[in-house]
């Protein structure tokens, strides 16, 4: 069965680092979402990608963080300069042209940031 | 905005006990709602969803049922397995970007024991 992959599993950053976190969506999907899940908290949605731009974000994505499918298989979350408060669980969902609403996600990439 | 409320946890039961897990939600459209199930280790899988007022979602044993009139989509199971132990969250979809995101519950962690 199809899945959504992330690399890496786990991230260990120092404060101000770029890190950039990597998903390879299920290969006939057309949209793509970042979330994340801090320590304990709600999982909350980051941004949605289509047809190779941002089609909506949070507030939670300012500036410091960016997207973007440098290939026909890869999907990136790139944040620049890390903060303490951005420790979390990112993941990556996709979903299909037939159904917009049934989001398949990724097993996550734990974000520690020192 | 748009939220999910769910119950919270944790839920420990025995074996073969009956579940209800209880999410209601605030939407000002007609979301699809959505059940996800992370087993400890693994992202989020999607156990069910229903797409109507009044449709039932089932998966795997698991139900849920779609009630406008109380905005509840509670998730039940007949008889719960030591497997099933894992933390289930309620979603809903907004549908008000044209591109779906999710908005997630707290989570319920659900333990079962032999």
């Amino acid at each position: 069965e199809p899945e959504v992959t992330q690399t890496p599993s786990h991230q260990v950053t120092q404060m101000g680092q770029e890190v950039i976190l990597r998903c390879v969506p299920i290969s006939n999907h057309l949209y793509f979402y970042w979330y994340r899940q801090i320590l304990g908290q709600k999982v909350e949605f980051l941004v949605s990608f289509y047809n190779n731009e941002i089609s909506e974000k949070s507030e939670i994505f300012d500036d410091q963080f960016s997207v973007e499918r440098p290939d026909g298989s890869n999907f990136t979350l790139k944040i620049r300069s890390t903060k303490l408060e951005d420790s979390a669980m990112y993941f990556c969902a996709s979903s299909d042209r037939e159904s917009t609403d049934t989001q398949y996600f990724g097993p996550g990439t734990r974000l520690t940031v020192l | 905005g748009d939220s999910v409320t769910q119950m919270e946890g944790p839920v420990t039961l025995s074996e073969e006990a009956f579940l209800t897990i209880n999410c209601t939600y605030t939407a000002t459209g007609y979301p699809s709602l959505f059940w996800y199930v992370q087993y400890p280790g693994e992202g989020l899988q999607l156990l069910l969803k229903a797409t109507k007022a009044d449709d039932k979602g089932s998966n795997k044993g698991f139900e849920a049922t779609y009630r406008k009139e109380t905005t509840s989509f509670h998730l039940e199971k007949g008889s719960v397995q030591v497997s099933d132990s894992a933390v289930y969250f309620c979603a809903l979809s907004d549908r008000g970007g044209g591109y779906n995101k999710l908005i997630f519950g707290a989570g319920t962690r659900l333990a079962v024991h032999p």
